[in-house]
C-alpha cells in the first residue's frame, strides 16, 4: 500500500549549518508529496508541495525535489535558523481523487545556537 | 478568506463519557473535510473524510464516528470514551474534488485528555 517513511525522529543542528530531512515514499499512483511544519502548540501548516513538472518548490528558504526514480522528496535548507526548530512531516496524497493524505512519523528538528 | 474554527479548544473527560468535537469552515463552498488524530508525540492519523453533506468515509476504526450535518460543519463524536482517545484532534479542509491536490488547511485543534 501507500506509505511515507521518515527515517530520523530527531535531528539536532547548530545554527547556520545545512538542513536535510529525509523522506521516501511508496505509492500506486503518481502522488503529490508535501512537507508540513508544526511548531510547538500549533496546528500543522503546509511548507512545500511537489509540482507535476520538474520545478523545485521553495518556501522560507526550504526546498525539496521530487525524485521519482528514488521515490524521495527530501527537505533541504542551506542554513538553519533557531526559528526552524519544529516538527516536520512529509506527506503523500493518494487515491484516485487525492482525498487521502498519509503522513510520515515526523522529524523533530532542533536548532541550537 | 477561508477560516476554520474548532471547538472546544480543550476537554478533560472521564472514561466512558460521551464526546463531541466540532469544526466549522467559513468562506469556502463545498470543501472536502477531514478529521485527524495526533497522539502525544505521535504522527497525524487520518480518521475520516467527507466530500459532501451527509457523506462520511472512515479511514481507521477508533470507536469514533463523524457526521457532516451542513456543508460547512464537521462533527466528531463517540458515546463512550476510552483512555486511548486522548490526544490532539485536528479538523482540516481542502479544495473540492477536481481542484484537490491533497493540500490541507488545518484548524487549531482540540486537545482531549481522558482520565
Amino acid at each position: 500500500g501507500d506509505s511515507v517513511t521518515q527515517t530520523e525522529g530527531l535531528v539536532t543542528l547548530t545554527e547556520g549549518l545545512p538542513v536535510m530531512l529525509n523522506c521516501t515514499y511508496q505509492s500506486t499512483y503518481s502522488p503529490f508529496l508535501f512537507w508540513y511544519v508544526q511548531h510547538l502548540n500549533e496546528a500543522p501548516k503546509l511548507l512545500l508541495k511537489s509540482f507535476t513538472d520538474n520545478k523545485r518548490p521553495e518556501h522560507q528558504g526550504f526546498h525539496a525535489t521530487l525524485h521519482k526514480s528514488s521515490s524521495s522528496f527530501h527537505l533541504q535548507k542551506s542554513s538553519a535558523q533557531l526559528s526552524d526548530s519544529a516538527l516536520y512531516y512529509c506527506a503523500l496524497s493518494y487515491g484516485s481523487s487525492g482525498n487521502k493524505l498519509i503522513f510520515g512519523i515526523g522529524t523533530l528538528l532542533s536548532v541550537k545556537p | 478568506a477561508q477560516t476554520i474554527h474548532q471547538w472546544p479548544v480543550a476537554e478533560i473527560k472521564a472514561v466512558g463519557s460521551p464526546l463531541s468535537l466540532g469544526c466549522t469552515i467559513k468562506g469556502k463552498s463545498s470543501p472536502n473535510l477531514y478529521w485527524y488524530w495526533q497522539a502525544t508525540g505521535g504522527t497525524l492519523q487520518q480518521l475520516f473524510y467527507s466530500i459532501t453533506v451527509g457523506q462520511v468515509e472512515s479511514v481507521v476504526q477508533l470507536n469514533l464516528s463523524a457526521s457532516r450535518p451542513k456543508d460547512d460543519q464537521f462533527i466528531l463524536s463517540t458515546e463512550k470514551l476510552l483512555l486511548s482517545h486522548s490526544g490532539f484532534y485536528l479538523c482540516a479542509w481542502s479544495p473540492r474534488l477536481g481542484e484537490n491536490t491533497g493540500q490541507l488547511y488545518f484548524g487549531e485543534g482540540s486537545k482531549l485528555t481522558v482520565l
